[in-house]
C-alpha cells in the first residue's frame, strides 16, 4: 500500500495521559500536514511539516500540542496530559513538494477517544 | 461568521438524479478551490482541483468556481449509491502551500 499510512487507528486515553500519533507520507512525498477534525465540524488545519523542519505550526493550540517528521520514521503528533476535548479524528496528509497547492492525499485518520 | 460556509444536509436524492453541492466563502484571496469525498470512518479523498474560476469536467463530475460571488459547485451527473459520502469543499490561498480551509461538508444519500 503506497498511501498515507497512521496509526494508531483508534486509540484511547485517559485525561492526563499522552497521546502519540504516527503518519507515514505516501512514498516519494517529503511534506505533511496533520488536520483535526472534531464531531461536526470541518477539518481544520494544525501544523505543516517537512524533514526535520515546522514550516507552519498556526493552527496548533499553544500548549500540550507537538509534532515533528524526524530525518527517519514517521512523522508524529503529541498531545500531553489529553483532555477530553481532545477527542476528534487526526488526519494525516501529504505533498510531494512546497508547489503543490492544495492536491493533498490523506490517511484514514486516527481517531482518539478521551475518557 | 466561518470562512467557508457549507450546508451540512443531510441531502437524500434517487438514484440518477443530478446532485447540487455548494459553499460560499469570505476571504477573496482564495485561489484553489477543491472538493473532497470522505467516505464514513476514512479519509478525505481529492475529486475535484480547480484553480481560480471557471469550469473543470471529470466524468461525472462538474466543478465551478465563481469568484466574483464567492460561490463554487460541485454537480454530480447520473448519481450512483455509491456516491453517497459527505463531501467537503476546501480552499487554500497562493503561497500557503497547502493550508486547506474546509467547509463542514454535505452529508449525501443516493437512494436505489
Amino acid at each position: 500500500n503506497a498511501g498515507v499510512m497512521q496509526n494508531p487507528r483508534h486509540l484511547v486515553r485517559r485525561r492526563g495521559q499522552e497521546a502519540r500519533l504516527r503518519c507515514s507520507p505516501m512514498k516519494g512525498h517529503s511534506h505533511v500536514y496533520w488536520y483535526r477534525q472534531l464531531p461536526e465540524e470541518g477539518l481544520k488545519f494544525m501544523v505543516y511539516l517537512q524533514k526535520e523542519n515546522i514550516i507552519d505550526e498556526s493552527g496548533m493550540p499553544k500548549e500540550r500540542f507537538s509534532a515533528e517528521f524526524p530525518k527517519e520514521g514517521p512523522s508524529i503528533l503529541r498531545i500531553q496530559q489529553v483532555v477530553r476535548g481532545d477527542s476528534a479524528a487526526y488526519f494525516c496528509a501529504s505533498s510531494p513538494g512546497r508547489d503543490n497547492t492544495g492536491e493533498l492525499f490523506f490517511g484514514e485518520g486516527s481517531r482518539l477517544t478521551v475518557l | 461568521q466561518k470562512e467557508v460556509e457549507q450546508d451540512p444536509g443531510p441531502l437524500s436524492v434517487p438514484e440518477g438524479a443530478i446532485v447540487s453541492l455548494n459553499c460560499t466563502y469570505s476571504n477573496s484571496a482564495f485561489q484553489y478551490f477543491m472538493w473532497y469525498r470522505q467516505y464514513s470512518r476514512k479519509g478525505p479523498e481529492l475529486l475535484m482541483y480547480t484553480y481560480s474560476s471557471g469550469n473543470k469536467e471529470d466524468g461525472r463530475f462538474t466543478a465551478q468556481v465563481d469568484k466574483s460571488s464567492k460561490y463554487i459547485s460541485l454537480f454530480i451527473r447520473d448519481s450512483q449509491p455509491s456516491d453517497s459520502a459527505t463531501y467537503l469543499c476546501a480552499m487554500s490561498e497562493p503561497g500557503t502551500a497547502s493550508k486547506l480551509t474546509f467547509g463542514t461538508g454535505t452529508r449525501l444519500q443516493v437512494t436505489l
